[in-house]
């Protein structure tokens, strides 16, 4: 069974930092990985996915992979306070069949 | 709007009920997933419908059981209902072999257990 750590947090940054979010995961065979969004209340949204060691940006946003030491972050640049959710990491078993990790909560203060 | 829509939205059962919950996919796809979100948790997988029949199940018991219809939408039952039970239940739909990552959620139904 894969396995999918994060910091629960809660994340406090001034609105305008740097976020920084990681994720650890267990299997070395992973080959790819996405980063959710969950607002309070609402249901994951797909922000940003992942497969090649490096940098990938979108936006305001940055994913960062590391295969050899099994290790994705995701950086919000700029952040304002409606980036404030939770941000859920999550690799494949098969297919589309998601581990997610347990969330960090992002909290982004004007 | 991820034209993902589940019934209903929030219920109260009690131990040792069933419950049925149902799920319409967004249009055009042909997979459904069904994920357990416990309070401050992240989603767990339960099990997958792929052309009517099960795809794919992560670690719960077979108190937990589904059904795919032919126009893709989709049912949870849960029988002998358990306090741990109590969380939102996520429908997601997606297109099988599409393996981008990307799952469009339903809001959920929110299970409580008493």
């Amino acid at each position: 069974q894969k396995e999918v750590e994060q910091n629960s947090g809660p994340l406090s940054v001034p609105e305008g930092a740097i976020a920084s979010l990681n994720c650890t995961y267990s299997d070395r065979g992973s080959q790819s990985f996405f980063w959710y969004r969950q607002y309070s209340g609402k249901s994951p949204e797909l922000i940003m996915s992942i497969y090649s060691n490096g940098d990938k940006e979108d936006g305001r946003f940055t994913a960062q992979l590391n295969k050899a030491s099994q290790y994705v972050s995701l950086l919000i640049r700029d952040s304002q306070p409606s980036d404030s959710a939770t941000y859920l990491c999550a690799v494949p078993n098969a297919g589309n069949m998601l581990t997610f990790g347990g969330g960090t909560r992002l909290m982004v203060k004007p | 709007e991820t034209g993902v829509t589940q019934s209903p939205t929030h219920l109260i059962k009690t131990r040792g009920q069933q419950v049925t919950l149902r799920c319409s996919s967004q249009s055009g796809h042909n997979t459904v997933s069904w994920y357990q979100q416990a309070l401050g948790q992240g989603p767990q997988f339960i099990f997958q419908y792929y052309r009517e029949e099960e795809n794919g199940r992560g670690n719960f018991p077979p108190r937990f059981s589904g059904l795919q219809f032919p126009n893709y939408s989709s049912e949870l039952n849960v029988n002998a209902l358990e306090l741990d039970d109590s969380a939102l239940y996520l429908c997601a739909s997606s297109l099988f072999r599409m393996n981008t990552g990307e799952l469009f959620f339903g809001e959920g139904s929110r299970l409580t257990v008493l």
